[in-house]
């Protein structure tokens, strides 16, 4: 039930762009994408619903194909402040429900 | 607008002993999640409270537990501490229930 995360870990260099996706085998209502930086919190970046809206962060873009229950999150010109943990967690009710299973994250470094 | 918070910051417990952490949700959130993480587990999903109910049960065993008051701040606690459950455990709180914000964790550890 836990989607699946890929890749596992990409480095950049600043600038360069990178897509991380995210994979379930189970029907979706929303996909849910976090940033985590070690010792810190998760930060919230973005949420696609099943319909098309989303709402999150201007300078992070993501898309979301209900039918292939697919996610990916697209990072343009990288900067070092990217670097992180990225999570997708989904949420599989009719509705949001408030439990969200996270995939094992993916790890991103960006180098000067 | 204040964040989300969660009290203690860092837990040193002993195997066998009980503990409770508390989590106090964005202003005007009702919903309150917690989560556990470890290295090797990931993010995983404990419960998730909404108007003093808990709505959404993940698969932990029943010496986990959790209770949300009036005023939307919650509390979990787990008895009968063991070495596995150390972790960084993860409250988000939701208005409900769209994008979650997480609050900085509570680091336990047993010892």
């Amino acid at each position: 039930q836990q989607p699946v995360q890929s890749p596992q870990a990409v480095i950049l260099r600043e600038g360069e762009d990178a897509v991380i996706n995210c994979s379930s085998s189970k029907a979706l209502y929303s996909v849910h994408w976090y940033r985590q930086k070690h010792g810190e919190a998760p930060v919230f970046l973005m949420i696609l619903l099943k319909g098309g809206e989303q709402k999150g962060h201007e300078k992070i873009s993501a898309s979301f194909n209900e039918k292939k229950q697919q996610s990916s999150l697209y990072l343009t010109a990288s900067q070092l402040s990217y670097s992180g943990t990225y999570f997708c967690g989904t949420d599989h009710g009719s509705s949001n429900t408030g439990k969200l299973i996270f995939g094992q994250g993916t790890t991103l470094q960006v180098k000067p | 607008k204040a964040g989300v918070t969660q009290t203690p910051r860092y837990l040193i417990k002993t195997r066998g002993q009980q503990v409770t952490l508390s989590c106090s949700p964005i202003s005007g959130h009702r919903s309150v999640s917690w989560y556990q993480q470890t290295p090797g587990q990931g993010l995983q999903f404990l419960f998730e409270y909404f108007s003093e109910t808990q709505r959404n049960k993940g698969n932990f065993p029943g010496r986990f537990s959790g209770r949300q008051f009036s005023n939307s701040r919650s509390e979990m606690n787990v008895s009968t501490l063991e070495l596995g459950d150390s972790a960084l455990y993860l409250c988000a709180s939701s208005i409900p229930y769209n994008e979650q914000f997480f609050g900085p964790g509570t680091r336990l550890t047993v010892l």
